[in-house]
């Protein structure tokens, strides 16, 4: 059964800093991760996928990284700005294929000016 | 359309009544996935469509909770007999297609509210 654990559940950091949120998935018999981004009263965006034969994936100051053996993820954000104050969650297939997300609960970040 | 459209955005309801929810998904798109989101919780898993079919149901809390889709397109979550448990926000997401990898397109969800 996969599981996937977000960690810090929040975080406050002030404007600049470069940060990095993590995601752990149980099952590594994975073939894509993601993540997303949540808005107060929106829906999901997606930020980034990473497929298993990838290690990192890049769009803009994001970087997200897949280490499938360690069961980890990691998102990297560069030079934070306030608009980036956001809930991110990661996403992991489950058992039944490619069409079963399992998220996790989410990283509530606030970037402070 | 240019996105995933969920209606109505907010539904305040009174325990036992029925309840049905609607998702446009995007032009073309075969798949659509509904997913829940109680507070502080991660996203749930309800059901997922394949075209008109549903493969997999395996997420739907109970009985009192079905789905369906028409023309490949519309899909509507009816909870029936509604319970305070049911207070969540109600996601849909559709993909243009089922192969790795999968990416998905969310709506805004709809807040519903079972007092």
């Amino acid at each position: 059964k996969q599981e996937v654990t977000q960690i810090p559940a929040a975080l406050s950091v002030p404007e600049g800093e470069n940060l990095v949120l993590n995601c752990s998935f149980t099952d590594s018999a994975i073939y894509n991760l993601q993540w997303f981004r949540q808005d107060p009263g929106k829906g999901l965006t997606s930020l980034l996928l990473i497929q298993s034969s990838q290690r990192e994936q890049t769009s803009g100051r994001l970087n997200a990284s897949l280490d499938k053996s360690s069961g980890r993820s990691t998102l990297y954000i560069a030079a934070s700005q306030p608009g980036d104050s956001a809930t991110y969650l990661c996403a992991a297939p489950g058992p039944s294929g490619t069409y079963k997300y399992i998220f996790g609960t989410g990283t509530r970040l606030k970037v402070l000016a | 359309g240019a996105g995933v459209s969920q209606s109505p955005s907010n539904k305040v309801t009174e325990k036992g009544k029925d309840v049905e929810l609607r998702c446009d998904p995007i032009s073309g798109h075969t798949a659509l996935y509904w997913y829940r989101q109680s507070l502080g919780q991660g996203l749930e898993f309800l059901i997922y469509f394949q075209g008109n079919s549903a493969p997999d149901k395996s997420g739907l809390p109970s009985d009192r909770f079905s789905a369906e889709r028409t023309g490949g397109s519309v899909s509507t979550l009816t909870i029936q007999r509604t319970q305070q448990e049911d207070s969540a926000v109600y996601l849909c997401a559709s993909s243009g297609s089922t192969g790795a990898p999968v990416k998905l397109f969310f709506g805004s969800g709809t807040q519903l509210s079972v007092l």
